[in-house]
C-alpha cells in the first residue's frame, strides 16, 4: 500500500493561504488521495479527495501533480479555526482492501493571528 | 449531515473488565469501522464491517471483538481490558462505494487502570 510523507508541522498567518504538501511517490494508478483534518479532541473530518485532476470544494482545493507522486492541499484564507492536524491518505481501490484507510502522523497546522 | 455518535466521550475501566464501546450512525451507511489513535502511531484500524453480522479484521484486532446486529450500530468489545488498551477509540462509517469518504465520530477516550 502506498505510504505518504508529510512535514510534521507548519505555520500560517491568519487570512493567508495555507499550502500543505504531501508526498506519495509509490501511489498506483487507481489509488485516490484523501485529505482529512483533526481538530483537538474531535474525530477526523473529511476535507476533499481526488484521483488526478485538481479538485475544489467549499473547504479547500486539492492540487495533484501530473505524475501523481505528490499533492498539495490549499486552504485559501486560513482562519484560527483551521488550526488542526491534517492527514494525507492514499486509499487503495481494489475490492479487497479499499476499506482500509491508513493514517500517518499528519501535519500540525498552526494558524497565527 | 452524516452523524456518527459514540456513546461515551470518556471512560475509565479496571484491568480485566469487559468493556463495550458503542457507535451509531444515522445515514444508512453499509460500512462501519473502529480505529484506535495513539500519539506517534496515527490511526490504526482494529475492525471493520461491511454489512450486518459481517466483519473483517484490521491491522490490530488482538484483544478486541466486534458486533454488528443492526445496520446503524457497531460495537467494539474489549473482552478483558488491559492497560495497553488505554487509547482514543474512533468509530467511522461510509457508504459501500470504494470512492465514499469515511465520516468519524468524536471518539471515546478509554483509560484502563
Amino acid at each position: 500500500d502506498a505510504k505518504t510523507t508529510q512535514p510534521p508541522s507548519m505555520d500560517c498567518a491568519e487570512g493567508r493561504a495555507a499550502n500543505l504538501p504531501c508526498n506519495h511517490s509509490t501511489i498506483s494508478g487507481n489509488e485516490y488521495v484523501y485529505w482529512y483534518r483533526q481538530i483537538h479532541s474531535q474525530g477526523p473530518q473529511y476535507i476533499i479527495h481526488g484521483l488526478k485532476n485538481n479538485e475544489t470544494n467549499e473547504m479547500a482545493s486539492l492540487i495533484i501533480t501530473e505524475d501523481r507522486k505528490s499533492s498539495t492541499l490549499i486552504l485559501p484564507h486560513a482562519t484560527l479555526r483551521d488550526t488542526a492536524v491534517y492527514y494525507c491518505i492514499v486509499r487503495p481501490t481494489s475490492r479487497y482492501n479499499f476499506n482500509k484507510f491508513y493514517f500517518g502522523s499528519g501535519t500540525k497546522l498552526n494558524v497565527k493571528p | 449531515d452524516v452523524k456518527v455518535t459514540q456513546s461515551s466521550r470518556y471512560l475509565v475501566k479496571r484491568t480485566g473488565e469487559k468493556v463495550f464501546l458503542e457507535c451509531v450512525q444515522d445515514m444508512d451507511h453499509e460500512n462501519m469501522f473502529w480505529y484506535r489513535q495513539d500519539p506517534g502511531l496515527g490511526l490504526r484500524l482494529i475492525y471493520f464491517s461491511y454489512d450486518v453480522k459481517m466483519k473483517e479484521k484490521g491491522d490490530i484486532p488482538e484483544g478486541y471483538s466486534v458486533s454488528r446486529e443492526k445496520k446503524e450500530r457497531f460495537s467494539l468489545i474489549l473482552e478483558s481490558a488491559s492497560t495497553n488498551q488505554t487509547s482514543m477509540y474512533l468509530c467511522a462509517s461510509s457508504l459501500s462505494s470504494q470512492f465514499s469518504p469515511l465520516h468519524f465520530g468524536n471518539g471515546t477516550r478509554l483509560t484502563v487502570t
